[in-house]
């Protein structure tokens, strides 16, 4: 079956240092891959998607490229910010269903 | 953007009690809306899809007779956590389909229950 696997945290920068945050999938046909975002006290939010491969989503200097001859989906930015400490999720939807699969999670810690 | 809502945000309960979780989304109709739990340190599972007019759809190992979902109109479904035991405490997530765009969705910001 479809599943997400993403680095284990919790991940602890300085501000204006580099993210990478790992994602891998394992799925059937075309899925469309998503990184959502989890403020402290917050709902889920969307932060980027990707539903083709090659495709890059981007968002708030945030970026991931859907990759499937790797099958990744690797969360990236050049320069985090205390306010983007959160715990961020990688998940995809199959071509045959809009059920969201999640990975376990990856909390981002940001110091000043 | 287009907004779900969960009442309550945090409830506790005693062993053996029933408990009622909603979820509204507040400017858009969700024929469709599902149900997840969150265990601490851990990802969401996806527990049930919440279907308008029709009986849910439970995912493997979801007792249904525990976990009574109701879609009762376009902007509400309802999860009823039934003769609740400590093992159910967790955090409960809605969510609901953007129209248009069923692989993308809004998230409620969840229900946290503790049974004791």
């Amino acid at each position: 079956g479809n599943s997400v696997t993403q680095m284990e945290g919790p991940v602890t920068l300085s501000e204006e240092a580099f993210l990478t945050i790992n994602c891998t999938y394992t799925a059937t046909g075309y899925p469309s891959l998503f990184w959502y975002v989890q403020y402290p006290g917050e709902g889920l939010q969307l932060l980027l998607k990707a539903t083709k491969a090659d495709d890059k989503g981007s968002n708030k200097g945030f970026e991931a490229t859907y990759r499937k001859e790797t099958t990744s989906f690797h969360l990236e930015k050049g320069s985090v910010q205390v306010s983007d400490s959160a715990v961020y999720f990688c998940a995809l939807a199959g071509d045959s269903s809009y059920k969201l699969i999640f990975g376990s999670g990856t909390r981002l810690l940001v110091r000043p | 953007g287009a907004v779900v809502s969960q009442h309550p945000s945090r409830v506790i309960c005693k062993s053996g009690t029933s408990v009622k979780i909603e979820c509204r989304s507040l400017d858009f109709q969700a024929t469709t809306m599902f149900w997840y739990r969150q265990f601490p340190k851990k990802s969401l599972m996806l527990m049930a899809t919440s279907n308008e007019g029709s009986k849910a759809t439970y995912e493997q190992g979801v007792e249904k007779d525990k976990f009574l979902i109701n879609h009762a109109s376009l902007t509400l479904s309802t999860l009823t956590v039934t003769s609740a035991h400590p093992e159910d405490s967790s955090f409960y997530i809605c969510s609901a389909p953007v129209q248009g765009g069923m692989d993308e969705q809004y998230f409620g910001p969840g229900t946290r229950l503790t049974v004791t």
